[in-house]
C-alpha cells in the first residue's frame, strides 16, 4: 500500500514552455500533497503544501505563478513550471499524506526536469 | 522554525558492521521523526518511524532512537549489505501542525563495501 506515482519520469523541454508533472496516490486518498526540489547531493527543499480543494500554500521564496499548483482530487496534485528557464532544471518530488491521524508522508519517485 | 541537523554526511562501513547516523533537531514541540532511504535518481522511501512517546523502535536490522531532553535521535542499521547502500534522510514534524510539513537533515551517503 502507500503507492505515489508521477509523470513524467523525465521530460526535457524548451526555455519559454510550460511544462506540468502529476503525482497521483494509487491506493489511498491524500488530503495533503507536497511538493519538493531536490538539487545534487542536497537535502529535500519543500516548494508547496496543497489541500484538496483549496489554494497551495508556497514557501518563502518559492514564485506561485512560475509554479502552478492544483489539487484536484483526493488522488492528484499536478505542478505546471510556467516559462521554464534552464535555472528551474532540477529534479522534482510530490509527497501524498493520508488523512490525519496519520503523520507518514509516502514519496513518488520522482521527475527529472531539463530545461535546455 | 524547526532546524534539523544530521551527522555524518557520508559513512562508508564493511558488509556485516553496523551504521549509526545522528539527528538533532531544535523544536522541543517536534514529535513525529521519520527517516527516509533514496537511491539514486529515485524518491525517498519511508523505513522507519518513531513517535515522541516511545524511546525505541526496531524492524529487523534497523532501529531508531530517540532522546526528547536532548532533542536527538539516531537512526542504526546492523549487519549491514550492499543493498542498504543510500543516502539516508531524517526528518522533524509537529503532528499538531495541521499541514504536517516535514524538516528534513542534509542526507547521509552510506556506501557498505563488501
Amino acid at each position: 500500500g502507500a503507492v505515489v506515482s508521477q509523470h513524467p519520469s523525465r521530460v526535457i523541454c524548451k526555455s519559454g514552455t510550460s511544462v506540468k508533472i502529476e503525482c497521483r496516490s494509487l491506493d489511498f486518498q491524500a488530503t495533503t500533497m507536497f511538493w519538493y526540489r531536490q538539487f545534487p547531493k542536497q537535502s529535500l527543499m519543500l516548494m508547496a503544501t496543497s489541500n484538496e480543494g483549496s489554494k497551495a500554500t508556497y514557501e518563502q521564496g518559492v514564485e506561485k505563478d512560475k509554479f502552478l499548483i492544483n489539487h484536484a482530487s483526493l488522488t492528484l496534485s499536478t505542478l505546471t513550471v510556467t516559462s521554464a528557464h534552464p535555472e528551474d532544471s532540477s529534479f522534482y518530488i510530490c509527497s501524498a499524506r493520508w488523512h490525519p491521524p496519520s503523520y507518514e508522508q509516502y514519496f513518488g519517485p520522482g521527475t527529472r526536469l531539463t530545461v535546455t | 522554525g524547526e532546524n534539523v541537523e544530521q551527522h555524518p554526511s557520508t559513512l562508508s562501513v564493511q558488509e556485516g558492521d553496523s551504521a549509526v547516523i545522528k539527528c538533532t533537531y531544535s523544536d522541543s514541540a517536534s514529535n513525529y521523526f521519520p527517516w527516509y532511504k533514496q537511491e539514486l535518481g529515485k524518491g525517498p522511501q519511508l523505513i522507519i518511524d518513531i513517535r515522541s512517546n516511545v524511546g525505541e523502535k526496531k524492524d529487523q536490522r534497523i532501529a531508531v532512537t530517540l532522546n526528547k531532553t536532548a532533542k536527538h535521535f539516531s537512526l542504526h542499521i546492523t549487519e549491514t549489505q550492499p543493498e542498504d547502500s543510500a543516502v539516508y534522510f531524517c526528518a522533524a514534524s509537529r503532528t499538531t501542525d495541521s499541514w504536517g510539513k516535514f524538516q528534513f537533515g542534509a542526507g547521509t551517503q552510506v556506501v557498505v563495501t563488501p
